[in-house]
């Protein structure tokens, strides 16, 4: 079985701090993907990474960064948390033979107060 | 523009009583069209990936199709806990990249 693991499922941070949200997948599997959920708007992509050390932006990349310095971890960074990226955060890996399925871990829920 | 959209946004059901959900896109170069089920406060659970025109999967209970414009969930007899959000999602595009595009959601409740 695929296992994406997010070390903090829930935190609660104050605007302006620094907050790092891990993901850890258990297998050799190249791409990994952080997206946030909100109401109403769905999944949608802030970055991805198709190897150590690369990254690319998704659809929503402001005012987040992202670390890959080993193939299994791949973390988001919010370099100055804000009100408006309180949200449920969700890693997810692609396998198969045509990475085409993903698989997503049990999500990460930030309040920025 | 990529475009995924689902409906009903909810629907309430009875148990044992049948119905379907909808997602319909619009992309350029569909790769895959996927359906996650997803229980309040966890991430997306993988349920099905359709290819191609005509395509059906089932598993226990559910059954989605393809066609070139839209996706159907089946839902034969439905039980209480089949109750959660349902997500479709495309994959478009052509060359290296795995993204998704996400509907956002039929939340189904199945009464007893």
């Amino acid at each position: 079985d695929v296992k994406v693991t997010q070390s903090s499922r829930y935190l609660v941070k104050r605007t302006g701090e620094k907050v790092f949200l891990e993901c850890v997948q258990d297998m050799d599997h190249e791409n990994m993907f952080w997206y946030r959920q909100d109401p109403g708007l769905g999944l949608r992509l802030i970055y991805f990474s198709y190897d150590v050390k690369m990254k690319e932006k998704g659809d929503i990349p402001e005012g987040y960064s992202v670390s890959r310095e080993k193939k299994e971890r791949f973390s988001l960074i919010l370099e100055s948390a804000s009100t408006n990226q309180t949200s449920m955060y969700l890693c997810a890996i692609s396998t198969g033979e045509s990475r085409d399925t993903i698989y997503f871990g049990e999500g990460s829920w930030l309040t920025v107060v | 523009e990529d475009q995924v959209t689902q409906s009903p946004e909810a629907l309430r059901l009875q148990e044992g009583e049948s119905s379907s959900l909808n997602c319909s896109y619009t992309v350029s170069g569909l790769r895959g069209l996927f359906w996650y089920r997803q229980d309040p406060g966890k991430g997306p659970e993988f349920l099905f990936t359709l290819y191609s025109a005509g395509e059906e999967k089932e598993k226990e209970r559910l059954k989605a199709t393809l066609t070139k414009k839209e996706s159907f969930l089946h839902i034969t007899a439905p039980k209480p806990e089949d109750s959660a959000t349902y997500l479709c999602a495309v994959q478009a595009g052509f060359g290296n990249t795995d993204k998704l595009i996400f509907g956002t959601g039929t939340r189904l409740q199945v009464f007893p």
